[in-house]
């Protein structure tokens, strides 16, 4: 069964970088996924597909700080010179043949 | 540019149902799925299921198997979502999204949502 999983919460201060990770349940580290952003009193807003290479594509716009990549199960979203409007919710996007699931999200506070 | 135009908020009471749309604009409607995400308060993203590209199969989570139905309307490049016996626990925040046909997966746009409140 596909699942993600996030930790619930993270925090850096500004100017600082910060690392979120998603995991992949057995027998799915070879998936892609997506990160989503989720700004407060927003809708998500797509991010990237990070494959299990680590190579990814980013959406329309998304600034050079943010980055992907990928270990064995791991999937990784790196924010670097965080800024007060990285304060968000990061979701992780998984998805298989007829499913698609969403971890349960990280909140990162930015100090 | 690409966009996902949702419809506006609705009120229903316990055990109506409710149709939203998504309208879309700015890209090959034909060329990608429409997938539904919905919000509770204070909660996660919770998928909720998609039509495909043609719009002659839907797929549902299990947990919306028996109510939600998906239609696509290629005339207007509007797809609608129906959820019927309403309850409480459906008040949320509702969503579309796209993700492309020929590489399914990562939800690259997404609508504004549609806030729908269920209360007697």
């Amino acid at each position: 069964q596909l699942v993600v999983t996030q930790s619930p919460s993270a925090s850096a201060s500004l100017g600082a970088s910060v690392k979120l990770t998603c995991t992949l349940s057995s027998g799915h580290s070879n998936n892609a996924i997506a990160w989503h952003q989720q700004q407060p009193e927003k809708g998500p807003r797509y991010l990237m597909k990070l494959n299990s290479d680590g190579s990814h594509s980013k959406g329309d716009g998304i600034p050079d700080r943010f980055s992907g990549s990928s270990s064995g199960a791991e999937r990784y979203l790196t924010i670097s010179s965080l800024q007060s409007e990285d304060e968000a919710d990061y979701y992780c996007q998984a998805w298989g043949p007829g499913i698609r699931v969403f971890g349960g999200g990280t909140k990162l506070t930015v100090l | 540019q690409v966009q996902l135009v949702q419809s506006g908020a609705e009120v229903k009471t316990p055990g109506a149902s409710v149709r939203l749309s998504c309208k879309a604009s700015g890209y090959d409607f034909s060329t990608y799925n429409i997938q539904w995400v919905r919000q509770a308060p204070g909660q996660g993203l919770e998928w909720m299921g998609m039509i495909n590209a043609r719009g002659d199969r839907t797929t549902n989570a299990q947990k919306f198997q028996v109510r939600v139905t998906m239609i696509r309307d290629t005339s207007t490049s509007t797809v609608y979502m129906e959820l019927s016996s309403l309850r409480s626990e459906d008040t949320a925040v509702y969503y579309c999204a796209r993700d492309p046909a020929t590489a399914p997966g990562a939800f690259d746009f997404w609508g504004q949502g549609t806030l729908v409140t269920v209360s007697s």
